[in-house]
């Protein structure tokens, strides 16, 4: 079975400051792991993925997250916070050895910022 | 890139009644699509997952008489609340995956921009 842990339902940073969300997963399979945004009665958009290639991710707005075996996690991070930054954010983890298979969603941690 | 929609995009329905939301791949054909329910300040939950020309898999939990879920296409998968009660008012996510073709991302998931269902 898989599962995400977000730590923290809530983050509030200042403008400027760094932004940094924790993930941990579990999983009895190598698995890969993703980042999304969901912005107010919106769907989900992609942040960056991991699936296999550098531990390092790099994905959009600036964002990156790092894959870390040893410690189970793939915390979020942004040097410098917008205030367009403020949104949900969701962890997950799917199965990479299936084709389509079931995302297991964390939590969800809100992000705030301060002027 | 892949592009899902979803329609509408909000609904507001008296209790007895039966609304259907589409879900649809606009550029590519999607052989996975997968509905969720999100309640307010909560996660996604995943509802069911179905694939192109067969019966949908449900997760535990799920009432499959009250969700039903079709996807008769490649690039259209519908969900119907039947005799909706207030209990049902959420918000429904769809996602689409492709098994092959040039939006072939291993187990990446293309996200609807969700239903906002009322029921009163």
């Amino acid at each position: 079975a898989q599962s995400v842990t977000q730590l923290g339902s809530h983050v509030s940073v200042s403008e400027g400051a760094l932004v940094l969300l924790r993930c941990n997963y579990s999983s009895s399979v190598p698995p890969y792991l993703f980042w999304y945004v969901q912005y107010p009665n919106q769907g989900l958009q992609l942040l960056l993925k991991y699936t296999s290639a550098a531990t390092l991710v790099k994905g959009i707005n600036g964002f990156e997250a790092e894959f870390k075996k040893s410690e189970t996690s793939f915390h979020l991070t942004k040097p410098s916070a917008h205030m367009s930054d403020a949104a949900e954010y969701f962890c997950a983890v799917s199965d990479r050895y299936s084709s389509a298979s079931k995302i297991i969603f964390g939590s969800g941690t809100r992000l705030s910022i301060r002027p | 890139g892949a592009v899902v929609s979803q329609h509408p995009s909000w609904v507001i329905c008296k209790s007895g009644t039966s609304v259907k939301i589409e879900c649809r791949s606009l550029d590519f054909q999607a052989t996975t699509m997968f509905w969720y329910r999100q309640f307010p300040k909560q996660s996604l939950m995943l509802m069911a997952t179905s694939n192109e020309g067969s019966k949908a898999t449900y997760e535990q939990g799920v009432e499959k008489d009250k969700f039903l879920i079709n996807h008769a296409s490649l690039t259209l998968s519908t969900l119907t609340v039947t005799s909706a009660h207030p209990e049902d008012s959420s918000f429904y996510i769809c996602s689409a995956s492709s098994a092959g073709g040039r939006h072939r991302v291993v187990n990446e998931q293309f996200f609807g921009p969700g239903t906002r269902l009322t029921v009163l």
